[in-house]
């Protein structure tokens, strides 16, 4: 999994209750991603980075920031959780200059009540 | 924009051969991936198509007519542990970063069944 590590695996939240998403890896990658995953919806881009102190949106940003202040983690965090956020998340890393795949992480599933 | 389909179930037999279908309408492409997984658990790279043609590694084999729009995914002698969802993505034009964004298909779930 190109050392993608992600914690915590499983949370429960209340609507309403802030936190943060942790996503790790420790190959120097610079291209690193979130998604999010719904039944029959696929995974859709939530936001995604470059490098570090670069990052964009994806096709659903709203009610997620991000920062990438290291090389090594891309934090997802949710300031307001709302049970429409009740998801699995993925974070994903590109690795390598010429190798277009993408990597994932174990996940972390998310309820929101 | 992009609109990517693909069936959402399918069933085969063990050893038998199945084809997943993936359909795309896109703004841009840069290539499509076919990635597999297993319920609970994160997606793993299968194969990346950017030119026409077959690409085969062992029992999987991926397609890509790019004047068709169109995928698909060959698995051949079915084994068990093949029940999964295969999700099919299509890479985005562009340079750079959004060169490396990724739109999903819903996937398809396949089952194998003895």
């Amino acid at each position: 999994n190109a050392g993608v590590t992600q914690t915590p695996k499983f949370q429960v939240l209340k609507t309403g209750q802030s936190m943060t998403l942790q996503c790790a890896q420790d190959m120097n990658h610079e291209y690193m991603s979130w998604y999010r995953q719904d039944p029959g919806m696929g995974l859709r881009l939530i936001h995604y980075s470059v490098g570090a102190g670069i990052t964009d949106q994806g096709e659903v940003p709203n009610g997620y920031n991000v920062s990438r202040s290291t090389t090594e983690d891309f934090p997802l965090r949710l300031l307001s959780a709302a049970p429409s956020q009740t998801s699995v998340y993925f974070c994903a890393v590109k690795t390598g200059t010429h190798s277009y795949e993408q990597y994932f992480g174990p996940g972390t599933r998310l309820t929101v009540t | 924009g992009q609109n990517i389909d693909q069936p959402t179930e399918m069933t085969a037999t063990e050893g038998a051969i199945v084809q997943i279908n993936c359909t795309y309408q896109t703004s841009g492409f840069n290539g499509l991936f076919w990635y597999q997984q297993h319920a609970g658990e994160a997606p793993t790279f299968l194969s990346y198509n950017v030119l026409d043609g077959l690409e085969e590694k062992g029992r999987f084999s991926s397609f890509l007519s790019r004047s068709k729009g169109y995928s698909y995914l060959l698995l051949k002698e079915l084994q068990m542990k093949d029940s999964a969802s295969y999700l099919c993505a299509v890479r985005d034009r562009g340079r750079k970063a959004a060169g490396n964004k990724l739109t999903f298909g819903g996937g398809t779930r396949v089952l194998v069944k003895p």
